[in-house]
């Protein structure tokens, strides 16, 4: 059991938009801004493209966007592309005494 | 660019020492700015923080496996490690190496399974 909870799929059309969501505590999401996303290919290293809650990477496209609520943090894919068929998981910093940085469970993005 | 990158076996015996190397380029493994992770995957759950190592040689571990873990870094060979003591099949993993910002861990090796099995 992953500490973020992350939904394990989401789909959609190319063009549409999704929200991947990934809920916490008060003591890791809902507790400080330090939330990131990370998008993952098949065989390649995670890649950060969302850091600070709602930060983009030079170079990452704006079509991802990041927001929170309470302790839940979502990541938005506009304007979806096959390209972005990939798995994507969410880190947040923890004020708990047992972890530094802790990591949801991830979601598979399936373009249609 | 950044780049990190994993080596090391790719099977180990249970009871044994699991050893890792992350070999980096692109960023002075020196720099203060940051700190050195490892992270690992178990098959089909999530990711587990394990600790972190600063250029100077202090570290942080996870509570839950700091008896077992260690950590060094080489600067003159742009390399940090990981020593996981007493492995059982719930250490197979896929372990990353990556460049931890502290609140943000912004770059990752690509990752290497490690197995636990006789």
């Amino acid at each position: 059991q992953s500490a973020l909870t992350q939904p394990a799929s989401v789909s959609g059309s190319p063009g549409q938009s999704i929200t991947i969501s990934c809920t916490g505590t008060s003591s890791d999401v809902g507790g400080n801004d330090y939330v990131s996303w990370y998008q993952q290919q098949p065989g390649k290293a995670p890649k950060l493209i969302i850091y600070e809650v709602s930060n983009r990477p030079s170079g990452v496209s704006n079509r991802f966007s990041g927001s929170k609520s309470g302790n839940t943090a979502s990541l938005t894919i506009s304007g979806l592309q096959a390209e972005d068929e990939a798995d994507y998981f969410c880190s947040s910093y923890t004020s708990s005494s047992s972890h530094h940085i802790i990591f949801g469970g991830g979601t598979k993005l399936t373009v249609l | 660019q950044v780049q990190l990158q994993e080596s090391g076996p790719g099977l180990v015996k249970p009871s044994q020492t699991l050893s890792l190397t992350c070999t980096v380029s692109g960023v002075s493994i020196s720099s203060g700015n940051y700190y050195w992770s490892w992270i690992r995957h178990h098959p089909g759950k999530g990711l587990e923080w394990i600790g972190n190592i600063y250029y100077s040689g202090s570290t942080y571990y996870n509570p839950s496996l700091k008896s077992r873990v260690s950590m060094s870094v080489d600067t003159s060979k742009k390399q940090f490690s990981l020593r996981l003591s007493s492995v059982t099949a719930a250490d197979t993993a896929v372990y990353y190496c990556a460049r931890d910002r502290l609140t943000v861990v912004d770059y990752w090796g690509q990752g290497t399974l490690v197995t636990v099995s006789s």
